[in-house]
């Protein structure tokens, strides 16, 4: 069974702290990998990831996928109160019609 | 379990036709959220709903309409479908606050418009 596992499921660090929040996933005919930030009203599209050992970068954000060992971290440096999310890690498979799996998230709180 | 349920993981249809994307939750949920996903674009919102026969748009909502008859059922409508319609949609639902930044997602359904 196609499944995608995150970790930590909640975490809370200080303002300025870097934090790593894990993605590992087992699935057949893998697409991409894609990570999200969730808040009050709909996920926010951050990364797309289909090519091991590129690192991708946005700001403070960066995440890195190994299609070997089969996961991807995303790590935020320098952490704001703003970053408090949840943060969604999905798979897109290519099978006879597309699909995408989304992992459970990981809660993210960052305190003054 | 949560469990969110799309009536259909693949979709075929012509260009004008009406399409229905049906989605159902059975968590007793307020929220309900329709989302396409396209390639290198992400996650897009189209429209939602936060009550039966309540519904506020997205993202995108051109070219598509929505109800809310009841509160486990969410259905998306194509009112006439155009080939850049041809997507993965999919559909969510979240709980009341003051859990409701945790949406839970159904399989999709991958349409096609010809």
């Amino acid at each position: 069974e196609d499944k995608v596992v995150q970790s930590p499921l909640s975490l809370v660090v200080h303002e300025g702290d870097t934090v790593t929040l894990n993605c590992s996933y087992e699935v057949t005919n893998f697409r991409s990998l894609l990570w999200y930030k969730q808040e009050k009203k709909a996920p926010t599209f951050l990364f797309m990831l289909t090519s091991s050992g590129i690192e991708k970068k946005s700001g403070r954000l960066s995440s890195i996928l190994d299609k070997k060992e089969l996961f991807s971290i995303l790590n935020i440096t320098a952490t704001q109160t703003g970053d408090s999310a949840i943060y969604l890690c999905a798979v897109e498979l290519s099978t006879s019609y597309d699909k995408v799996i989304f992992g459970p998230g990981t809660s993210l709180s960052v305190i003054p | 379990d949560v469990k969110v349920t799309q009536s259909s993981r693949y979709l075929v249809k012509r260009t004008g036709e009406k399409v229905f994307l049906e989605c159902v939750q059975d968590m007793d949920h307020e929220n309900m959220f329709w989302y396409r996903q396209d390639p290198g674009l992400g996650l897009r919102l189209i429209y939602f709903s936060y009550d039966v026969k309540m519904k506020e748009k997205g993202d995108i909502p051109e070219g598509y309409s929505v109800s809310r008859e009841k509160k486990e059922r969410f259905s998306l409508i194509l009112e006439s479908a155009s080939t850049n319609q041809t997507s993965m949609y999919l559909c969510a639902s979240s709980p009341p606050p003051p859990n409701q930044e945790t949406q839970y997602f159904g399989p999709g359904t991958r349409l096609l418009v010809l």
